[in-house]
This record gives structure tokens, sequence and C-alpha cells, in this order.
């Protein structure tokens, strides 16, 4: 599997913008760029996924580089349900791995009041 | 999106009992999976659990330990089996359609 690298930790203010970057420089041209968040005591939440083209949905804006080799995860108002801790993850298109997934340690994001 | 229900959510067992810890969704999914996330610690890869065949288990864990069972597309099982208190961690089921949904997990803890 591709491997992604994230910051351990990050801060932000409430109702900032908040921009969570990764790197994922052995992306293969068919892997999917997702995007997941863990609040406290539950599990993971599925937030955003791209291909190539920037995306966006009610949660969150997925920006993604020319060469795909990084990507940022945008929160455009930061709320204090928004801390968690942040996993992009590589997922190949189809095929007997499809909906495996593989987390690394993620970003924790604090947001102060 | 899917939504998923488990059971238990947490649960104190004794080494050497085993656990059986429910999965249901609430549509038909092909594929589900089952996590472990020690404490501190990211998610881990136990198994996948599609209906009609056997469960497919990742590196470092086996069927002996985790039994798997998936009778239908909108139910799975796992059990913990032969506890020890390293098996103390929180279990997740996940169901994949377009993306993955994770259920709340079960906090097992062994004594």
């Amino acid at each position: 599997d591709a491997k992604t690298t994230q910051p351990n930790s990050m801060e932000s203010n409430e109702e900032e913008p908040v921009h969570l970057p990764c790197n994922h420089s052995t992306i293969s041209g068919t892997d999917y760029i997702h995007w997941y968040r863990q609040l406290p005591s539950q599990g993971p939440e599925y937030v955003i996924h791209g291909l190539t083209s920037n995306v966006n949905n009610r949660m969150a804006s997925l920006a993604i580089a020319e060469d795909r080799k990084s990507s940022t995860l945008i929160l455009h108002r930061a709320t204090l349900r928004d801390a968690a801790v942040y996993y992009c993850i590589l997922r190949g298109p189809g095929g007997t791995s499809y909906g495996k997934l593989t987390f690394g340690q993620g970003t924790i994001l604090t947001v102060h009041p | 999106s899917a939504v998923i229900s488990q059971k238990p959510s947490r649960d104190i067992c004794q080494r050497g009992t085993s656990l059986t810890i429910q999965c249901q969704v609430d549509s038909q999914v092909t594929m589900m999976f089952w996590y472990r996330q020690q404490p501190g610690q990211s998610l881990t890869l136990i198994a996948t659990a599609n209906q009609g065949s056997e469960a497919t288990y990742e590196s470092g864990f086996v069927i002996d330990k985790f039994p798997i069972s998936r009778p239908n597309l909108t139910f799975s099982t796992l059990t913990v089996s032969n506890m020890s208190p390293e098996d103390s961690s929180i279990y997740l089921c996940s169901a994949v359609m377009e993306g993955a949904f994770f259920g709340q997990g079960t906090r097992l803890t062994v004594v």
C-alpha cells in the first residue's frame, strides 16, 4: 500500500479555517485519496475523497496537488466539534483490496475556543 | 450512507473466556471489515468478512483466535477467543459502500 505522511498534531482557533496536509509521494495513478476523522470515543467517520480534481462537500474541501503527491483537507470554519484525529488514506479503485483501509497515525486536531 | 450498530458497546471479561461482538448494518452490503484499535493507537485491520465465503485474515490474525461469521448481507460477528489482557482494545466493524462506515466500536477490557 502507498504510504501517507501527516503531521502528528495541529491546533486551530474556533471559526478559523484549518488546512490539514497529507503527503503521498508514492501514490499510484488509480489510488483515491480518502479522509476520515475519529472523534473521541467514536468510530471513524468518512469526510471526503477525491482522485484528481478538488472536491467540496458539506463537511470540508479537498485540494489535490497537480502531481497528486500531496493533498490538503480544508475545514472552512473550525468548530469545537471538529476536534478529532484526521486520517489521510489511499485506497485503490477495486479488486480484492477494495474497502480495506490502512490507517496511519493521523493528525490530532485541537480546536481552541 | 449506512448506519452500523455494534453490540455490546463495552464489556469487561475474565481471561480465558470468549466474547462475541455483533455488527448490524441498516442496508445490504457486500463487504464488511473488522478492525482493532489498541489503547492510544490507530486502527489495524483484522479481517475481511464477505457473505458466502470464509473471512480473509490479515497478517498476525488467525481464525482460531478471531472467528468471524457473515450469515447475510446485513450482519456479521467477531468472536475474541480465549482472551488475555493483551486483547483489551476497541473492536470496530466497518461496511463499505462508496465510503467506509464504522460502528461505534466495542470497548473490551480483559481482566
